[in-house]
């Protein structure tokens, strides 16, 4: 059972849309952190959010932590071919381990 | 161009072969872990290095073996592997001794390794 349950777990859409990614969990995290994976490589820091309630703007995406610290989410406004990529949540909680999500493969069509 | 540097970056072992997946950052990090992901999937945790101590084992078989050797570099040793051990094997460093929120992770980006 993952801890972070990401959803959809596929998302296909053309250029210039918008996207939502949704991330969820039961359990209360201290932070949360987004990455985005590009085939061949690491995953790449995006943000990390602290707060409740928090709002992170990143260009054309948009990060917010909810008010419980349970849950977050990553909006993609205007999307492009180059936001293409596997997008993960990870989150820590009070121990050492940070826990991902199981991901959201995000496929932008020119 | 990635800060945490992984060698080698693709790597075709038979089950009797013994190798070793290599990692290096010189960013002044204090912990690097290896993670293990499969295609599709999210990053495994395997082990975590503090202060070049190994702080955690997440009960990876005795065939993965990790070691390191200075702050900044970090390695895998493998022997006999099996098929089901073929993935992404994944480096990577934090500033600080594992951390609630202050730490996020500075991945390399790499080794496929594919068992025969």
């Amino acid at each position: 059972t993952q801890l972070l349950e990401q959803s959809p777990q596929f998302l296909s859409i053309q250029e210039g849309e918008n996207l939502t990614v949704y991330c969820n969990s039961s359990s209360v995290f201290s932070s949360l952190q987004w990455y985005r994976q590009e085939p061949g490589e690491g995953p790449v820091l995006l943000v990390t959010v602290v707060t409740g309630g928090e709002v992170k703007k990143l260009k054309r995406l948009t990060f917010q932590f909810g008010d419980a610290r349970k849950d977050s989410s990553l909006h993609i406004t205007a999307a492009q071919p180059g936001d293409t990529g596997l997008y993960l949540c990870a989150g820590h909680r009070n121990d050492y381990k940070l826990s991902f999500g199981a991901g959201t493969t995000v496929t932008v069509r020119a | 161009d990635t800060e945490v540097t992984q060698t080698p970056k693709h790597l075709v072992m038979g089950m009797t072969n013994k190798k070793s997946l290599k990692c290096e950052q010189h960013m002044g990090h204090r912990a690097m872990y290896w993670y293990k992901q499969k295609a599709k999937k999210p990053p495994e945790l395997m082990f975590v290095y503090s202060y070049e101590k190994l702080s955690i084992n997440e009960s990876v078989p005795s065939r993965f073996s990790p070691e390191c050797p200075n702050s900044s570099l970090l390695n895998l040793h493998l022997h006999a592997l099996q098929p089901e051990d073929s993935a992404l094997y994944l480096c990577a460093s934090s500033q600080d001794s594992p951390a609630p929120y202050n730490s996020p992770l500075h991945f390399g980006n790499g080794t496929r390794l594919t068992v025969t």
